[in-house]
C-alpha cells in the first residue's frame, strides 16, 4: 500500500498571499497524483489531476507540480473561498485506493 | 450534469450492518469506478472499495471481512453494506463515480455524504 503524506496540517494564510502544500508519497506515483478540495459541509471537489492538470471550471490561481514522491498544490493568491482542506491521492497503484490525511488551509 | 443521489440508515447499534445506496442521474455507471469513500468526524478521507462494472469489486484489507459492494446499472444504482459495525465505523460516508484513469479512479462526481453514526 502507498501511504500518502501531506504537511503542514494546518497553514495559515493572509488573503491575497501564497499558500503551497506539499504532499509526499511512500513510492514513486509517477505523475498519477491527484488534489481535491473540500470546504466544511460539502463532499471532495477534484482540483488538479495528473499532477498538473487544472480540471474543469477550476481558476488558474491552483497550480500543481512534481512527479515521483514529492508534489505540491500552490494558490497563487488566496482567495476567501479557498481557505478549505485539501487532500491528495495516488492512483498509480490502485488498489487499495489511498488519500494524505489532509491539509487544513485557514485565514491568519 | 451527472449527480448522485445517497440515501440510507444514518443512527446504527453496534452490531447491525450499515446499507447505504447511491443513485447516479444524468450520466452512466457503465466504465466508471462505483465507489465508497468515508470520513470519520475531523479525520482524512477513507477508501472503502469499489467495483467497475466489467470488473470485480476492490475492498480496504482493513475492511474486506465485512463489506460488500454491488451494482445495478439498469438501475444505475450502487451499495454498500459493512456488516458488525462498532463506534469506530462513525463517519460520514460519500459514495463517488470515477473515471479511470491510469490505475485508479478520479472521482469527479460525489454524493452530498451520508453521516452514520454508531452508538447503543
Amino acid at each position: 500500500e502507498i501511504v500518502m503524506t501531506q504537511s503542514p496540517a494546518t497553514l495559515s494564510v493572509s488573503p491575497g498571499e501564497r499558500a503551497t502544500l506539499s504532499c509526499r508519497a511512500s513510492q514513486s506515483v509517477s505523475t498519477n497524483l491527484a488534489w481535491y478540495q473540500q470546504k466544511p459541509g460539502q463532499a471532495p471537489r477534484l482540483l488538479i489531476y495528473g499532477a498538473s492538470t487544472r480540471a474543469t471550471g477550476i481558476p488558474g490561481r491552483f497550480s500543481g507540480s512534481g512527479s515521483g514522491t514529492e508534489f505540491t498544490l500552490t494558490i497563487s493568491s488566496l482567495q476567501s473561498e479557498d481557505f478549505a482542506v485539501y487532500h491528495c491521492q495516488q492512483y498509480n497503484n490502485w488498489p487499495p485506493g489511498t488519500f494524505g490525511q489532509g491539509t487544513k488551509v485557514e485565514s491568519k | 450534469q451527472v449527480q448522485l443521489q445517497q440515501w440510507g440508515a444514518g443512527l446504527l447499534k453496534p452490531s447491525e450492518t450499515l446499507s447505504l445506496t447511491c443513485a447516479v442521474s444524468g450520466g452512466s455507471l457503465s466504465g466508471y469506478f462505483c465507489s465508497w469513500i468515508r470520513q470519520s468526524p475531523g479525520k482524512g478521507l477513507e477508501w472503502i472499495g469499489d467495483l467497475i462494472h466489467s470488473g470485480s469489486a476492490n475492498y480496504n484489507p482493513s475492511l474486506k471481512s465485512r463489506v460488500t459492494i454491488s451494482v445495478d446499472t439498469s438501475k444505475k444504482q450502487f451499495s454498500l453494506k459493512l456488516d458488525s459495525v462498532t463506534a469506530a465505523d462513525t463517519a460520514i460516508y460519500y459514495c463517488a463515480r470515477g473515471f479511470v484513469a491510469a490505475a485508479g479512479p478520479l472521482f469527479d462526481h460525489w454524493g452530498q455524504g451520508t453521516l452514520v453514526t454508531v452508538s447503543s
